[in-house]
């Protein structure tokens, strides 16, 4: 069964802080793995990633992936209250359009 | 419309009954997945749809769920004889294609409707 395990479950930091959120994952016939922001309801695509070694970056933001060891980070720079959000990372494998979410992190970001 | 659209944006029942939740993909979006978020839970895949290709059902928890897309636009997700663990945010998306078939693949999510069963 396909599994995608994040880590922290949830994280509290101040204003200006580097973040490091953990995706790691079991997938069979991975193709892609995916991180999305989550503030109410709709979670908002972040990144896709499905090449090792390669990072991509929004701003503050910026994710790699590790074929070798199956898993993938995404780090926030600079935090602002506005970071504070669910953050979902998610993994496709043999079946296109069927993706593994992970639980989540929770991150908090104090002024 | 200019996104992901669902109805109704909440639903209170009482166990045992039916509901029908809606989903309004973006125009254009072959791909239309629908996901359950429990309280806390990260999203639990349910069911998938491409084209006019035979969906993606193996993530529907029980016979009591099933989906249709008419049309290859709009979908209904049906739960019949509702039980108070189907409590949830059940979420759809779409896309252009399916993730990992290259550009367009990005799923847009709707903003979910909140499913309480008394």
């Amino acid at each position: 069964e396909d599994k995608v395990v994040q880590s922290p479950l949830s994280l509290v930091v101040h204003e200006g802080d580097t973040v490091t959120l953990n995706c790691s994952y079991e997938v069979t016939n991975f193709r892609s793995l995916l991180w999305y922001k989550q503030e109410k309801k709709a979670p908002t695509f972040l990144f896709m990633l499905t090449s090792s070694g390669i990072e991509k970056k929004s701003g503050r933001l910026s994710s790699i992936l590790d074929k070798k060891e199956l898993f993938s980070i995404l780090n926030i720079t600079a935090t602002q209250t506005g970071d504070s959000a669910v953050y979902l990372c998610a993994a496709g494998g043999t079946s296109y359009g069927k993706l593994t979410f992970g639980q989540g992190t929770i991150l908090t970001v104090h002024p | 419309g200019a996104g992901v659209s669902q109805s109704p944006s909440n639903k209170v029942t009482e166990k045992g009954k039916d509901v029908e939740l809606r989903c309004d993909p973006i125009s254009g979006h072959t791909a239309l997945y629908w996901y359950r978020q429990s309280l806390g839970q990260g999203l639990e895949f349910l069911i998938y749809f491409q084209g006019n290709s035979a969906p993606d059902k193996s993530g529907l928890p029980s016979d009591r769920f099933s989906a249709e897309r008419t049309g290859g636009s709009v979908s209904t997700l049906t739960i019949q004889r509702t039980q108070q663990e189907d409590s949830a945010v059940y979420l759809c998306a779409s896309s252009f294609r399916p993730p990992g078939q290259g550009r367009k693949e990005t799923q847009y999510f709707g903003p979910g409707t909140r499913l309480l069963v008394l």
